[in-house]
């Protein structure tokens, strides 16, 4: 069962960079790396995929050294609506799978303050 | 449109009782999850259907029972409800992707709250 560990919490300040590092030592050649999002009182909601070196969306960039065994998302320039929970997920996502992909754990709490 | 619809949004019920959540999706997905999502926000995967097929059942108590009528449907019967039962759910659907872990799409919760 591939494993995540997160930070339990973050603060940052609007117009920072915001890098949260996932750690996943165990993570299988099948394995994708996912992050989602949850605001209170919503459902988690996907941001980038990655499976090795570097993604980058219109929200986010993914940074994934080259052993796969951590992952860091990067929140450009954030602002007050960026604070959520952040969830990183490592598994091939497929129920067929098992539920490895599934675990989103405690996630990271992000507080971005003015 | 809501891609991903669950009812009720609250649920407010006593113990003893049995009660049902549904959901349902339109994206066309073949894949439907149940998670459970406690009060400390730790969120957990209870149940995982692919074309109406059960392909995950994540120890949960056999008091908790999913049912598809569709692909498009997957709705959670819970009987004999406890305390330890409060909690929101979360629904979610997925595509199944080659090559690629499958990008959930969630709905909005419901909070059961057990007395």
């Amino acid at each position: 069962l591939a494993k995540t560990t997160q930070p339990i919490s973050m603060d940052s300040y609007e117009g920072q960079e915001v890098n949260i590092t996932c750690s996943h030592n165990n993570i299988a050649t099948n394995d994708y790396i996912t992050w989602y999002q949850q605001f209170p009182s919503q459902g988690p909601r996907f941001i980038i995929q990655g499976y090795k070196t570097k993604v980058t969306n219109e929200v986010a960039s993914l940074f994934i050294p080259a052993d796969r065994k951590s992952s860091t998302l990067s929140l450009p320039r954030v602002s007050l609506s960026d604070t959520a929970v952040y969830y990183c997920l490592v598994g091939d996502g497929n129920s067929g799978g098992g539920a490895d992909g599934l675990t989103f754990g405690k996630g990271t709490h992000l507080i971005i303050q003015p | 449109d809501t891609a991903v619809s669950q009812t009720p949004k609250y649920l407010v019920t006593q113990m003893g009782n049995d009660k049902s959540i549904k959901c349902e999706q339109n994206l066309g997905h073949d894949t439907m999850y149940w998670y459970k999502q406690d009060s400390k926000k730790f969120l957990k995967i209870m149940f995982s259907y692919n074309n109406k097929e059960l392909i995950i059942n994540e120890t949960v108590p056999n008091r908790f029972s999913p049912k598809s009528p569709d692909k498009a449907h997957l709705n959670l019967h819970i009987n004999s409800l406890e305390l330890g039962d409060s909690a929101v759910y979360f629904c979610a659907s997925s595509a199944i992707v080659a090559g690629g872990s499958n990008e959930q799409f969630f709905g909005p919760g419901t909070r059961l709250t057990v007395l």
